[in-house]
């Protein structure tokens, strides 16, 4: 299995509180994603990176930001959070590099998020 | 239309039994495309990439028509631990997208 960890793996928090889930892989791979999965929408992207420093939004990315200061660690900040945004946070990674175009992503092992 | 479409079953088989899932895409400019496994509060895990007209992995078969804009997986001599929901996974760039997923239900 790739080497990612999320944590924390669980969190209940209230409305209206800054919620901060970080990924962590050790397979140095330039690509991290930040997906959100719920009920009847599948897997959607929020942000993701190709590189430290480097990153773009996805399709859901208001009220989320993102950073990326070491190649390991990508983090996802929920500024003020919402009851919207209680759902099951991935982190996915991809070496891009020779298959690039085929994009094969490898995921972390989710995180429950929970707005009161 | 959504970009990724999927019967969302469940489909329900004994063990033993070949069983077909089908999935099409909207974006015909899309380059590659994947099977991935998902089990019941578990992460997304790749099952099999499909990179020309189809590939073969023991009991997994995947096909993929460019024409028609889909791709199908079978599943031969089905097992109980093959029990989980399939998601069909389309490649834009450096993207993917991912349809709702199609669950499989293996009896004894």
């Amino acid at each position: 299995d790739a080497g990612i960890t999320q944590s924390p793996r669980h969190k209940v928090t209230e409305t209206g509180t800054p919620v901060t889930l970080r990924c962590h892989q050790t397979e140095n791979h330039r690509y991290m994603y930040w997906y959100r999965q719920d009920p009847g929408h599948g897997l959607r992207l929020i942000h993701y990176s190709y590189g430290v420093k480097d990153t773009d939004k996805g399709e859901v990315s208001d009220g989320y930001s993102v950073s990326r200061s070491k190649t390991e660690d990508f983090l996802l900040t929920l500024e003020s959070a919402t009851s919207s945004q209680t759902s099951v946070y991935f982190c996915a990674i991809s070496d891009g590099s020779g298959r690039a175009l085929y994009n094969e992503q490898f995921f972390g092992p989710g995180t429950r998020l929970t707005v009161l | 239309r959504k970009e990724v479409e999927q019967d969302p079953g469940p489909f329900n088989v004994p063990e033993g039994a070949t069983v077909a899932f089908n999935c099409t895409y909207s974006n015909s400019a899309s380059q590659s495309f994947f099977w991935y496994r998902q089990d019941c509060r578990k992460e997304p895990k790749l099952l099999m990439s499909v990179y020309s007209s189809g590939n073969e992995d023991g009991r997994f078969t995947a096909q993929l028509n460019r024409a028609s804009q889909y791709i199908s997986l079978l599943i031969r001599d089905s097992k109980l631990s093959d029990s989980a929901t399939y998601l069909c996974v389309v490649n834009g760039f450096q993207k993917l997208v991912f349809g709702t997923g199609t669950r499989l239900l293996v009896s004894p």
